[in-house]
């Protein structure tokens, strides 16, 4: 079973929108990790969080941890139509993990102008 | 400083044939981990390998397919005698040494462009 799982599975937005994407996990995590990827490329790394932090931004980008939850959020702010992309959080388990980052199956964001 | 190399990008095997992936880490980057992607699904991770050794193959199947990171070389994966439900991108990262001893460094992953095997 996946460890993240996004929510929701695709969304549909138009550009200056705002875009949320959540994100649950099951075990307890050292951090959480944000991918964005587009079709046929790979992934590119947008943010990382730990789990003693509860929030974090970076440019238009701000995620949120509830560790409590077990769940993460991704709000990207003011979309352009090159944020048009999957998301996927991504997280690490403990000390034999590291770098075996458990993904979740991802949202499909279209930001159309 | 370039990326996380991986060819080929593209490739087309016949059922039954050999496929090899390989990799080359970040300069200076000695741990290499390997994914794979299905089609709509998110990346599951196959294996964790270092410099002539392999520290976690939990993720790889129990056959047909291998790892391999030499001294001196791009890492390998290998995936014998392929079979359709192959078909996936298969992506490469690598890390630098000393991210796998700092557990809360936060450090990142950085991960390839992606091969994308396709049997046909």
């Amino acid at each position: 079973s996946q460890q993240g799982e996004e929510d929701p599975q695709a969304l549909s937005i138009q550009e200056g929108e705002n875009a949320t994407m959540n994100c649950s996990y099951k075990t307890s995590i050292n951090n959480l990790q944000w991918y964005r990827q587009n079709s046929g490329r790979g992934l590119v790394h947008l943010i990382l969080i730990r789990s003693n932090e509860r929030e974090k931004h970076s440019g238009r980008l701000r995620v949120t941890l509830d560790t409590s939850k077990k769940s993460s959020s991704l709000l990207i702010t003011a979309s352009r139509a090159a944020d048009t992309a999957s998301y996927f959080c991504a997280t690490d388990a403990g000390t034999d993990s590291w770098g075996k980052l458990q993904f979740g199956s991802g949202t499909q964001v279209v930001v159309t102008p | 400083n370039a990326g996380v190399m991986q060819n080929p990008r593209h490739l087309v095997r016949r059922r039954g044939q050999e496929a090899r992936l390989r990799c080359s880490p970040m300069k200076g980057h000695s741990h290499v981990y390997w994914y794979r992607q299905l089609p709509e699904e998110g990346l599951k991770f196959m294996v964790y390998l270092q410099k002539e050794n392999i520290i976690d193959e939990s993720g790889m199947p129990k056959e047909r397919f291998s790892a391999e990171f030499p001294k001196e070389g791009p890492s390998i994966l290998r995936i014998q005698q392929v079979v359709r439900g192959d078909s996936a991108a298969y992506f490469c990262a690598s890390s630098p040494p000393e991210v796998g001893d700092n557990l809360l460094s936060g450090n990142t992953i950085y991960f390839g462009e992606g091969s994308w095997l396709t049997v046909v």
